[in-house]
């Protein structure tokens, strides 16, 4: 079946950039996403990207999407103390199947 | 305010007992999700609905009921039978409407512990 997966931790000074992978095995993929969670709380929202896209760019973020490869990444500039939290990467399939496929997420550590 | 509530932020359950987890929003979403969440096993999905009065187990079904009598509500019952429930639980929200990326949107979470 679909996979995603991500490596489970990252540790990063602040000021420094943050570069958080992300691989899927569905080649269906129509929208990758990230989510961001904090301690205890929801997941938000942090971004998508269409599959047929190569780059996409938000204030600090940019995801880069290599296709070919089935290879996410999220890269945060400028890492702040506040930017820790897990990192969720999930992917949607083709057609009608309204379900996503999430990796089991990145604990970033921003350290002072 | 537009979003998702859950209630409540945590909750007790006794043995053999069956507890009900609130969620519900005003986005006007027509499909709405379960998902538990262990530590270190990132989102695994419970039930999720399309419509009204319709609804689709996930992954991890087993011990656990819902219902979808409005568009607004979509409650989860952890019956007696989850023998493990101990867990964070987040429901969310996502509309076709909105576009086919369809971006689903999360409560704030019912946290569960067992006595």
């Amino acid at each position: 079946g679909e996979d995603v997966e991500q490596s489970l931790f990252l540790s990063v000074r602040e000021g420094d950039s943050s570069v958080i992978n992300c691989t899927y095995t569905d080649s269906s993929s129509t929208y990758l996403y990230w989510y961001k969670q904090e301690p205890g709380a929801g997941l938000q929202l942090l971004t998508y990207i269409f599959s047929n896209m190569d780059m996409k760019q938000d204030q600090r973020l940019t995801v880069l999407l290599n296709k070919k490869d089935k290879h996410l990444s999220l890269r945060i500039a400028d890492t702040q103390t506040g930017d820790s939290a897990i990192y969720f990467c999930a992917e949607k399939g083709a057609g009608n199947n309204r379900k996503l496929i999430w990796g089991l997420g990145t604990s970033l550590a921003v350290n002072p | 305010d537009g979003g998702i509530t859950q209630s409540p932020k945590y909750l007790f359950r006794k043995e053999g007992q069956n507890v009900t987890l609130s969620c519900e929003q005003n986005l006007n979403h027509d499909a709405m999700y379960w998902y538990r969440q262990d530590p270190g096993q990132g989102l695994r999905l419970i039930y999720y609905s399309q419509i009204v009065n319709d609804f689709q187990k996930g992954d991890i079904a087993e011990g656990y009921s819902v219902s979808r009598e409005k568009k607004e509500s979509f409650p989860l019952t952890v019956t007696s039978a989850q023998k493990n429930p101990t867990a964070f639980y987040l429901c969310a929200s996502s509309s076709r409407l909105a576009g086919d990326q369809e971006t689903q949107y999360f409560g704030p979470g019912t946290r569960l512990l067992v006595l």
